[in-house]
């Protein structure tokens, strides 16, 4: 298994383009996440799914949408993009709400 | 409103002593307590988890954590420590009434291991 991976693993965007973070999961997990870690900061819930098709806003939610078509794959997608949304991205995925969580490796975007 | 204190942001210890992170947390009835590591480039890994029973929790690596109620504490130990374990630690509370898709992580202890 590959786990969960993540694409892009550096992005460079100028203020107001729009670009989707890819996650995947081949573990046949039903929830996922995604998470925002900042310096000097703990990550962050930005949104998660329950299933495909059900998804719901974690604690920093504004200026990205997610959407979940498949179990495999939750896309987090930046409408357009702004500094403050420069950060590093983990996508993370569990079989249950009760079980443990998985993370992929991290997505580097740096919004200019 | 929950939150998670890990006060020492650098700790360096010399390989093969033993080391202490400290987590205090904020909630309004005792949750669900986890440790991650995160090396560098690397995501998170779950090195241990509290759900109930035995305070003492043993993890992966040699790790361990203590939860105590009265102090609202769950420190993360380990009795000696390899140049390996050099990596960044979290601690975060989950509410029992949801997933775990609700952590509060804190904001982090970087471990340095010197030689």
């Amino acid at each position: 298994n590959a786990g969960v991976t993540q694409t892009p693993k550096f992005q460079v965007l100028k203020t107001g383009q729009s670009m989707t973070l890819q996650c995947a999961q081949d573990m046949n997990h039903e929830y996922m996440s995604w998470y925002r870690q900042d310096p000097g900061m703990g990550l962050r819930l930005i949104h998660y799914s329950v299933g495909a098709g059900i998804t719901d806003q974690g604690e920093v939610p504004n200026g990205y949408n997610v959407s979940r078509s498949t179990t495999e794959d939750f896309p987090l997608r930046l409408l357009s993009a702004a500094p403050s949304q420069t950060s590093v991205y983990f996508c993370a995925s569990s079989l249950g709400g009760k079980e443990t969580q998985y993370f992929g490796p991290g997505t580097r975007l740096l919004v200019l | 409103a929950q939150s998670v204190t890990q006060p020492d942001i650098h700790i360096t210890v010399s390989e093969g002593a033993s080391l202490e992170l400290r987590c205090n947390y904020s909630y309004g009835a005792t949750p669900y307590l986890f440790w991650y590591v995160q090396s560098p480039g690397q995501g998170l890994q779950l090195l241990l988890k509290y759900f109930s029973g035995d305070t003492l929790v043993q993890g992966i690596k040699g790790f361990e954590a203590e939860f105590k109620r009265s102090q609202s504490s769950f420190n993360l130990r380990k009795p000696s420590v390899h140049w390996s374990d050099a990596a960044e630690y979290f601690c975060a509370v989950g509410p029992r009434n949801t997933g775990f898709q609700k952590l509060v992580f804190g904001t982090g202890t970087r471990l340095l291991v010197s030689p």
